[in-house]
């Protein structure tokens, strides 16, 4: 089976702007989830989609969103950019509620200038 | 959220030598991972492990969750297990992992 897939795998943007990170899962799996990894906080949970439904959402203002299609591929979006929203985002994706193994893939590198 | 702290936060090794890299968390879980993460930032799965004893290889791993610590060890280290290592914790039901601050290891030729 093909990995977890994201694109883009680069991005920069400028303040103010939004944009759009895109994640396939393994196939099969139907639930995926997003994470923040910056220097200074780590790797920090975003949110998580199983059947298009936001399931859980970690601490995150209101800028951070997201959604999932009946395919199970997953968006993420971040309004109004700020410099402090330059990390690596990580997408990750398991079977479903009750499977706990979650496989991530490669990131988007987003850099706010 | 669950405190994971993951030590040492730096190890260096000559090639061929042995490492025991540590995992503490704060509360019970029922789900434990370690990853190795690339150069390239992915994460790679090692090991799914909230209890007990795995082996893959070189590597191995060992969770007493009763005693809220699992451990990492990787033998015969190859330049090529350089990078981060990470441990992260969670509970069945919960939908997010709790990431502990990683291990950078450099493994020198």
């Amino acid at each position: 089976k093909a990995g977890v897939t994201q694109t883009p795998r680069y991005l920069i943007k400028t303040r103010g702007q939004q944009v759009t990170l895109s994640c396939s899962p393994i196939s099969g799996h139907r639930s995926v989830s997003w994470y923040q990894q910056t220097p200074g906080q780590g790797l920090q949970f975003l949110f998580e989609y199983f059947s298009e439904t936001q399931r859980n959402k970690g601490n995150f203002p209101g800028r951070f969103s997201g959604r999932q299609f009946s395919n199970s591929r997953s968006e993420m979006n971040v309004s109004t950019l700020e410099l402090g929203d330059s990390a690596l985002y990580l997408c990750a994706s398991r079977e479903g509620p009750g499977t706990d193994t979650q496989y991530f893939g490669p990131g988007t590198r987003l850099t706010v200038l | 959220g669950i405190q994971v702290e993951q030590s040492p936060p730096d190890l260096i090794l000559q090639e061929g030598a042995n490492s025991t890299l540590r995992c503490n968390f704060s509360d019970s879980v029922n789900n434990l991972q370690w990853f190795h993460q690339n150069p390239w930032g992915q994460l790679i799965n090692l090991f799914y492990i909230p209890s007990g004893t795995k082996q893959n290889g070189r590597l191995s791993a060992t969770t007493v969750a009763t005693e809220r610590y699992s451990l990492l060890y990787i033998s015969s280290s190859q330049t090529t297990d350089s990078g981060v290592y990470f441990c992260a914790v969670g509970r069945t039901g919960a939908n997010n992992l709790f990431f502990g601050t990683g291990t950078r290891l450099t493994v020198i030729p």
